[in-house]
């Protein structure tokens, strides 16, 4: 069981909006503003959209945004495009022993 | 350009160990902490642990703490992955990544930007 807990799938329509949560708890998500998501087609490592909550690294399309409110932070993608469709993960600095947990990751589909 | 180069798929025996490289290419080596995650076939990420080569400091999460050895060789700017005990749950891809040391959190690198392009270790009798 991961530590942040994320749908396992979503959907939508190219054009569309979607959304993916990440719910942790006060030590984790809702404590500190060091969330970030990852996108990861199959095969394929992961790939950084989103950092310290809200930042986007340079090259990240702006079509990628993200927001947290209380211990669940959120993903939105808008304008859907069929290269999007792949999965989502979430991550979180954690005052865990572990430092660092992952969400257990959300597969997008583009219908 | 950053770029991050593991070595080659490796298959094990349950009880044996495995050692991963990640060399590092672009930068200052130094200026860099190495991180390694894992993702189990059809499964999540999970982190395992860091190093920052410029303090020669570790962290590991504890589920790994005692089985896991992370390294890092300046010379070469490669760094190191050893899981011991190995058991079927073990077998994964795993993945070096590399972040600024000035974008830590408490020693710990929080969030991952350049990636390796994944190992994978099958432990299987």
């Amino acid at each position: 069981q991961s530590a942040l807990t994320q749908p396992a799938s979503v959907s939508g329509s190219p054009g569309q909006s979607i959304t993916i949560s990440c719910t942790g708890t006060s030590s984790d998500v809702g404590g500190y503003n060091y969330v970030s998501w990852y996108q990861q087609h199959p095969d394929k490592a992961p790939k950084l959209l989103i950092y310290d909550v809200s930042n986007r690294p340079s090259g990240v399309s702006n079509r990628f945004s993200g927001s947290k409110s209380g211990n669940t932070a959120s993903l939105t993608i808008s304008g859907l495009q069929a290269e999007d469709e792949a999965d989502y993960y979430c991550s979180s600095f954690t005052t865990s022993s572990s430092y660092v947990v992952f969400g257990g990751g959300t597969k997008l589909t583009v219908l | 350009q950053v770029q991050l180069v593991q070595s080659g798929a490796e298959v094990k025996k349950p009880g044996s160990s495995v050692k991963v490289s990640c060399k590092a290419s672009g930068g200052t080596f130094s200026s860099y902490a190495i991180s390694w995650v894992r993702q189990a076939p059809g499964q999540g990420l999970e982190w395992m642990g860091g190093i920052i080569p410029i303090f020669d400091t570790t962290n590991y999460a504890q589920k790994f703490q005692g089985r896991v050895t992370i390294t890092a060789d300046e010379f070469t700017s490669t760094a190191y992955m050893e899981l011991s005990s190995l058991r079927s749950e073990d077998t994964a891809v795993y993945y070096c990544a590399r972040d600024p040391v000035n974008t830590m959190v408490q020693g710990v690198i929080v969030f991952f930007h350049h990636w390796g392009q994944g190992t994978l270790v099958t432990v299987s009798s």
